[in-house]
């Protein structure tokens, strides 16, 4: 079955500080991959949706020059946190989809952020 | 917009009960609807992914069925184990090409031994 690989799965940062997370679509060719956050005990929002080789959408009210997004591969794609605050601490995930999301949408094992 | 409702929020059962999970959409123009079970701190798991021409899928003691002219899927999980605790999400896949998924708040499941 499609597996997508995320990390790290947890990384404590301070203030201030860059985080990089990655996502990998390990057996398939993952035309679009997207971000979410999500807060305790709530459901996923959707941050941005990445196209290999293009510029990244971005949901309403996301700082696309906070959370910087790379979809340099079709097997890969990254999520800068910059200059992370608090405020930005959250579990972070990430999915994977091809063919337009004919066979579904992979998710990653999600990365637990907390800035300190 | 597609709005997704999941009821109930929580479910708490003992175990060996059959039990259905409800989620509805307000826009019966989807793409294809896919179950998730999330384990506290875990990423999501796919359970059944039913495309739009489809009534149903099954997979083990799960039965997923789509009612797209009402704008309804249920998840039916039989003989409940203490393993199948977990918070069980609906989204729904847009028709318009966007592949955007659009997610119900979820239904935090509990059995109980």
């Amino acid at each position: 079955g499609a597996v997508v690989s995320q990390h790290p799965s947890w990384v404590i940062c301070k203030s201030g500080t860059s985080v990089k997370i990655e996502c990998r679509s390990l057996d398939f060719q993952a035309t679009t991959m997207f971000w979410y956050r999500q807060f305790p005990k709530q459901s996923l929002m959707l941050m941005a949706t990445s196209n290999e080789g293009s510029k990244a959408t971005y949901e309403q009210g996301v700082e696309k020059d906070k959370f910087l997004i790379n979809h340099a591969s079709l097997t890969l794609s990254t999520l800068t946190v910059t200059s992370a605050h608090p405020e930005d601490s959250s579990f972070y995930i990430c999915s994977a989809s091809r063919q337009g999301g004919l066979y579904g949408y992979t998710f990653g094992s999600g990365t637990r952020l907390t800035v300190v | 917009k597609q709005e997704v409702t999941q009821i109930p929020a929580a479910l708490s059962v003992p175990e060996g009960e059959n039990l259905v999970l409800n989620c509805s959409f307000t826009d019966s123009a989807i793409y294809n609807l896919q179950w998730f079970r999330q384990d506290p701190g875990k990423g999501l798991t796919s359970l059944l992914l039913i495309q739009s021409s489809q009534r149903e899928q099954t997979s083990g003691r799960l039965n997923a069925s789509l009612d797209k002219s009402s704008g309804r899927s249920t998840l039916y999980i039989a003989a409940s184990q203490p393993g199948d605790s977990a918070t069980y999400l609906c989204a729904v896949g847009d028709q318009g090409g966007s592949e955007k998924l659009v997610f119900g708040k979820g239904t935090k499941l509990t059995v109980n031994p």
